[in-house]
C-alpha cells in the first residue's frame, strides 16, 4: 500500500513564526502536492512538484514557499505564520498519468497560528 | 478551465436508504473523475475513478457512481447507506497535463441517521 506521512497531526505556532510541514511518501512518486483545507472551500492547491527541485505555484501560493530536494519528501513552509493560515494541511502524491491516477493523501496537519 | 461542483453542501438520509451525492464538471476533452472520502481529522481516502469504459463505476465500501456524458455528472450512490458512511465527500476532476493536478469541488457532508 502507498504510504503518505506527514510530520504532525496537531501544530500550534505563534504570528511571525517560521513553519516547516513535511510530507514523506514511499512509492516513488514523480508528482507531490500540498493543499490547505478549509470549510466551504474545499481543497486549494499551494503547491505542486513535479520532480526533485522542480516545483509551481498552485492556487494560492502567497505566504507559502516549498523545498524539494529528495524525491520521497516535499516540505511546505510557512515563511512568517499568520492567523490566517490557520488551516488544515494535506499533501499527497501520484505516479505519472498511466498508472493509477489518482491522488495518494496524508492524514493532514491542522496548524493553529495565535 | 477545467471545473467541478457538488451542489449540496449536506446531505441527509435515513440509515437502510439509497444515497445519492451529486457532482457536476466542466472539462475540454475526455473527463478523468474521481470520489474521495473524508473522516473528522483525517486525510482524504479514495473511494472510485472513471477515466473510461462502463460508464458506472464501483468502488470502496459498496459506493458506487455513475458518469453521464451528455449531463456532465459523475454522481456518487450507494443502494443502502450506513451510519458509519457519514462523511464529507469530495468530487474531482484532473487538470489537463502530466502533473496529475486535481481540481477539487467544495465538498458535501452525508449525514445518515440511524
Amino acid at each position: 500500500d502507498v504510504k503518505v506521512t506527514q510530520s504532525s497531526r496537531y501544530l500550534v505556532k505563534r504570528t511571525g513564526e517560521k513553519v516547516f510541514l513535511e510530507c514523506v511518501q514511499d512509492m516513488d512518486h514523480e508528482n507531490m502536492f500540498w493543499y490547505r483545507q478549509d470549510p466551504g472551500l474545499g481543497l486549494r492547491l499551494i503547491y505542486f512538484s513535479y520532480d526533485v527541485k522542480m516545483k509551481e505555484k498552485g492556487d494560492i501560493p502567497e505566504g507559502y514557499s516549498v523545498s524539494r530536494e529528495k524525491k520521497e519528501r516535499f516540505s511546505l513552509i510557512l515563511e512568517s505564520a499568520s492567523t490566517n493560515q490557520t488551516s488544515m494541511y494535506l499533501c499527497a502524491s501520484t505516479p505519472p498519468p498511466g498508472q493509477h491516477y489518482e491522488q495518494y493523501f496524508g492524514p493532514g496537519t491542522r496548524l493553529t497560528v495565535t | 478551465a477545467q471545473s467541478v461542483a457538488q451542489p449540496e453542501d449536506q446531505v441527509n438520509v435515513a440509515e437502510g436508504n439509497p444515497l445519492t451525492v451529486k457532482c457536476t464538471y466542466s472539462v475540454s476533452g475526455n473527463p478523468y473523475l474521481f470520489w474521495y472520502v473524508q473522516y473528522p481529522n483525517r486525510g482524504l481516502q479514495f473511494l472510485l475513478k472513471y477515466i473510461t469504459g462502463d460508464n458506472l463505476v464501483k468502488g470502496s465500501y459498496g459506493f458506487e457512481a455513475e458518469f453521464n456524458k451528455s449531463q456532465t455528472s459523475f454522481h456518487l450512490k450507494k443502494p443502502s447507506a450506513l451510519v458509519s458512511d457519514s462523511a464529507l465527500y469530495f468530487c474531482a476532476v484532473r487538470d489537463g497535463g502530466n502533473t496529475g493536478k486535481l481540481i477539487f469541488g467544495q465538498g458535501t457532508t452525508l449525514q445518515v441517521k440511524p
